[in-house]
Order: structure tokens, then sequence, then C-alpha cells
């Protein structure tokens, strides 16, 4: 019940291309869903991060899509560049229970290239 | 400002031999965490804290040990170490339960 699946294990993408990475979980007290970018050789930074009460929120190039009901959620990254070449994470917190201290149940990551 | 600082950056262990990795935030953060990242399984919540003085296990405990006598520090000790804990560590520290996490640069260790 705690699991975050992610998919694909990697993925190729052509610059320009629509990268999609998606992410399934069971638990549904889970309310918040982040989503981090990992570089080779640095620790993960936070890219964008969706709460249930919306199904969309994008930020820049990069887009959350959210179906509560599925309990699925997916990353869009518009116009991939290769400097968006990472491995990513999703992510999923049960963040409104103060005892749960916020931890982070995180996906298996996807490693993404973009081709110049 | 340094953010999230972690020591030692590698370092390599035998079997049964014993060491602390030490995290520092300089952001005033209340919650701080620690990670092992392995391949194909993403990153694992070893131990946390939600305040100085305060220490609770995450999903992976077993074989760690944490404290958190100062605020800004976040202490994890392998007392006898063994291959099953050759990982990347990662230290992160946050704000509150809905804030962005903030990661340190990591620790890889190998245990042989």
């Amino acid at each position: 019940q705690q699991q975050v699946k992610q998919s694909p294990q990697s993925l190729i993408v052509q610059k320009g291309g629509i990268s999609i990475i998606n992410c399934a979980y069971e638990n549904t007290a889970f309310d918040y869903f982040p989503w981090y970018q990992q570089f080779p050789g640095k620790g993960p930074a936070l890219l964008i991060a969706i709460r249930p009460d919306v199904s969309e929120k994008k930020e820049g190039r990069f887009t959350i899509s959210f179906n509560k009901s599925a309990k699925q959620f997916s990353l869009h990254i518009m116009d991939s560049q290769p400097g968006d070449s990472a491995t990513y994470f999703c992510a999923a917190s049960r963040a409104q229970a103060y005892n749960q201290g916020g931890k982070l149940i995180f996906g298996q990551g996807t490693e993404l290239s973009v081709k110049p | 400002n340094a953010g999230v600082t972690q020591t030692p950056k590698f370092r390599v262990l035998k079997t049964g031999q014993s060491m602390t990795l030490l995290c520092a935030q300089d952001m005033n953060h209340e919650y701080m965490y620690w990670y092992r990242q392995d391949p194909g399984m993403g990153l694992r919540l070893i131990h946390y804290s939600v305040g100085e003085g305060t220490t609770a296990k995450g999903e992976v405990p077993d074989g760690y040990n944490v404290s958190r006598l100062k605020k800004q520090n976040f202490l994890l000790g392998l007392e006898s170490a063994a291959p099953s804990q050759t990982s990347v560590y990662f230290c992160a520290s946050g704000r509150g339960t809905t804030d962005t996490q903030y990661f340190g640069p990591g620790t890889r260790l190998t245990v042989l």
C-alpha cells in the first residue's frame, strides 16, 4: 500500500519531443505528489508538485497530470531538450498527517535521455 | 548559504566496521531525512527527524542508527557495516510536511 510504481525505467526522446513518465499509487491517503529531478553525481531537486484537489499543474515546459480515480499521475516534458537528460523520480506523501513527518515514498526512477 | 552538506563524499569500509555520516543544514529546517539510493529502487527512507532531539524510523531502518542532538545536524551511524549497505546515501531537510525537501550531494559508501 505504500508503494509508488513508476514507468518506464528508461526513456529516449528526440530533441523537441514530448517526454512522458507515469506513476501509480495504492494508498488513497497520499495527498502530496512531487517530482524530483536528479543529474549524475548530484542530489535530487524538486521540479514540480501537485495536490489531489487539482487535475493538472503546469510550470514552464513541465506539466503534472493527476487522475485521482485511477490513482495515477504523470509528468510531461514538452519540447524536451538535451539539458533535460536526467533521472526523474515521482513521490508521494501523507502531507496532512503530522505524525508522518512529511515522509516521501519514491518511485523507482526514470532515466531520460534527450538526443540532439 | 551552503544548503545541505554531507561528510564524507566517499568511503570504503570492510564488513563489520562502523562509521558515522554527518549531515548539516544551514536553512534552519525542522525536518531532516536520511535516504539510500540503489539502482532500480529509487530512494528509500532510512530514518527521519521532525525536530531537535527527535528521530523516527523510515522504510529501511535496520542496521542504522541516527541522532539529532543539534537542529542543524543529523547523524547516520552504521554500527557493523554489511555489503548490503553499499549504496549512495542522501540527506535532506525541509520546513514542514508539505515543503520541498532539499537534498545534499550524497555519500557513496562501499562495504567490502
